[in-house]
């Protein structure tokens, strides 16, 4: 079974700092997908940035970027010149490849504060 | 416009009733989820629909019944309800099943259990 951890309960940072959220997780498989979800205050989940296992590159969305090291089983996000608007729950997910309609496994998740 | 929509939003109800959560997606998609936040906001699959089929279902009680009457609608049903069915109820949908599917979530219904 896949699973997915995120060691960090809570974290802090300055506005306009960069801050790091580790994620790891254990699968069999070879392909699959990874995410980061946010969840601010109004609960909505929103998708912040994902990585296909098989693509080497990083995946980048404007001030969100991952660091994915698929031998480590590792996918943090880094967030650069954070935001107000960054405080949130984030959530790492990972979903499989193998056939059917696939369920995101979910993290603990990482509740960031971002100070003004 | 909703992408994907929940009613209510807010559920407070007494040990022992039944209530039910509406579904609704207008994104076209083939795929409909449900998933449960507990109060450590640990969030986990419960149901998965494809086109009305249900592919996934991940132990989850007998009192727990999703019912999807088209492929726009998923709804989850809950007969006799209980203390430990308090969380916030996410209904996603995505375009197709296969792991490369955005999933899109609702607002959530928060669900409390006197």
């Amino acid at each position: 079974a896949q699973t997915v951890t995120q060691s960090q309960p809570e974290m802090s940072v300055q506005e306009a700092e960069t801050v790091t959220l580790s994620c790891t997780y254990d699968t069999s498989e070879s392909n699959y997908y990874l995410f980061w979800y946010k969840q601010p205050p109004s609960r909505q989940m929103i998708l912040v940035i994902r990585q296909e296992a098989y693509k080497q590159q990083n995946a980048t969305e404007n001030r969100f970027s991952v660091n994915f090291q698929k031998a480590a089983k590792s996918f943090s996000l880094k967030i650069s010149d954070s935001q107000l608007g960054d405080t949130a729950m984030y959530f790492c997910a990972f979903t499989g490849s193998r056939g059917g309609s696939e369920k995101l496994v979910f993290g603990k998740g990482t509740k960031l504060t971002v100070n003004p | 416009d909703t992408a994907v929509s929940q009613t209510p939003k807010y559920l407070v109800t007494q040990m022992g009733n039944d209530k039910s959560i509406k579904c609704e997606q207008n994104l076209g998609h083939d795929t409909m989820y449900w998933y449960k936040q507990d109060s450590k906001k640990f969030l986990k699959i419960m149901f998965s629909y494809n086109n009305k089929e249900l592919i996934i279902n991940e132990t989850v009680p007998n009192r727990f019944s999703p019912k999807s009457p088209d492929k726009a609608h998923l709804n989850l049903h809950i007969n006799s309800l209980e203390l430990g069915d308090s969380a916030v109820y996410f209904c996603a949908s995505s375009r197709g099943q296969g792991a490369y599917n955005e999933q899109f979530f609702g607002p959530g219904t928060r669900l409390t259990v006197l």
